[in-house]
């Protein structure tokens, strides 16, 4: 079955600390990643997408992250964060191919302190 | 101007009760989709329309209802709700192709009491 499994459920860090959030995704066929943020109380938003070509996107707020296709993942990076960067984070994959569905990982919470 | 919008924000409803909530997307988006964050964050695909036409349903309960008068809107009716339909609901658009992202509405969080 197609899935998307992100492997830290709850990371904390202190400011200045680099994150790495893992992901995974178990499809054969085409597929688009993505990372989305959800900060407290608020919709989901875009941090940065990977549709083709180089396999290391750069997003926003200092976000880069890898497509590695051999290992089926796409790992989120940022190399010092803030306490700003306080949210949940969402891996996220299009399964084209006939399906034409977004699908979700369950979520990192990310704590940063001061 | 919001390019998702959902209606309404927050909705507070006794057991049993029917109510819809409603999206709109002025994107010029093909698809349209909904998703339901449970309270552990787990966002869970339930529906997706493309061009008014349904063309996803994740086994959802026959309770929820999807209705798209046109591309630009995709509303959500919920029959006789229950205490476990407490979540928050997301309408989402795409564009057409599979290299266009995903834009959200800001959500509406259902609380079935």
């Amino acid at each position: 079955a197609q899935s998307v499994s992100q492997h830290n459920h709850h990371v904390i860090l202190s400011e200045a600390a680099s994150l790495e959030l893992g992901c995974n995704y178990s499809y054969g066929g085409t597929v688009n990643l993505f990372w989305y943020v959800q900060y407290p109380g608020q919709h989901l938003q875009l941090l940065l997408k990977y549709f083709s070509g180089d396999p290391l996107v750069k997003g926003i707020k200092g976000f880069e992250a890898e497509f590695i296709k051999s290992k089926f993942s796409f790992n989120l990076r940022k190399p010092s964060v803030q306490w700003s960067d306080t949210a949940e984070y969402f891996c996220a994959a299009f399964l084209s191919g006939g399906y034409n569905k977004l699908i979700f990982g369950a979520g990192t919470r990310l704590a940063v302190h001061p | 101007d919001t390019a998702v919008s959902q209606t309404p924000k927050y909705l507070v409803t006794q057991m049993g009760n029917d109510k819809s909530i409603k999206c709109e997307q002025n994107l010029g988006h093909d698809t349209m989709y909904w998703y339901k964050q449970d309270s552990k964050k787990f966002l869970k695909i339930m529906f997706s329309y493309n061009n008014k036409e349904l063309i996803i349903n994740e086994t959802v309960p026959n309770r929820f209802s999807p209705k798209s008068p046109d591309k630009a809107h995709l509303n959500l009716h919920i029959n006789s709700l229950e205490l476990g339909d407490s979540a928050v609901y997301f309408c989402a658009s795409k564009g057409a192709g599979r290299e266009t992202e995903a834009f959200f509405g800001q959500g509406t969080r259902l609380t079935v009491v």
